[in-house]
């Protein structure tokens, strides 16, 4: 059974600092991350899809992978209220779906 | 670009009721379609997904139906309604590959009374 897990939080983080979102799998032959920000109420949004081993940067966000030890993560420098979201890890569990963690909710406090 | 349209915003339906629920997708052939589900507080439920017209895979079994009449087009239907059926719909569609991620509609907020 494939698993993606994350922490629920909330993780609270003050404005300005680091924010830094984990996510670990149990598939090793998961190839692909997927990062979606949820705000309150609304619909997923992706923000970030990583592939490869490493670091993937995106303005503030930096999705980090590494295959070895099944975890990846999700780094927001520079922390704004706007952040304050659940951020929800994917992977592909086929080619037509993603599985999905529960989620961590993060609280960015002025 | 593609766009993803998903109509009632909300809405509150006596139990026992039907239920419909659309979803189009422009932009796009051939997608991936998928009916997902979030009660209050918790993650995303797959209930539904289509890989083309008239093709439903469902996830969980219960008193909701899905179909694919068209190529661009999904709706979630119920007989009846339960109390449990409330909590936030949402339709999403993805191209084919394991690189693709989804897009979501902006979702139906059902209340069952």
């Amino acid at each position: 059974q494939k698993e993606v897990e994350q922490n629920s939080g909330p993780l609270s983080v003050p404005e300005g600092a680091i924010a830094s979102l984990n996510c670990t799998y149990s598939d090793r032959g998961s190839q692909s991350f997927f990062w979606y920000r949820q705000y309150s109420g609304k619909s997923p949004e992706l923000i970030m899809f990583i592939y490869s081993n490493g670091d993937k940067e995106d303005g503030r966000f930096t999705a980090q992978l590494n295959k070895a030890s099944q975890y990846v993560s999700l780094l927001i420098r520079d922390s704004q209220p706007s952040d304050s979201a659940t951020y929800l890890c994917a992977a592909p569990r086929s080619n037509y779906q993603l599985i999905w963690g529960a989620g961590t909710k993060l609280i960015i406090k002025p | 670009s593609q766009t993803i349209h998903q109509w009632p915003a909300t809405l509150v339906q006596p139990v026992g009721s039907p239920l419909s629920l659309e979803c189009t997708v422009e932009g796009t052939s051939n997608p991936n379609l998928y009916w997902y589900r979030q009660a209050a507080g918790r993650g995303l439920q797959l209930l539904f997904y289509s890989v083309g017209i008239g093709q439903i895979s469902s996830e969980v079994p219960q008193n909701l139906s899905a179909s694919r009449p068209q190529d661009r087009q999904f709706i979630l239907s119920s007989k009846k309604l339960l109390l449990s059926d409330s909590g936030f719909y949402l339709c999403a569609w993805r191209l084919r590959g394991l690189d693709y991620g989804y897009t979501f509609g902006s979702g139906t907020r059902l209340t069952v009374v």
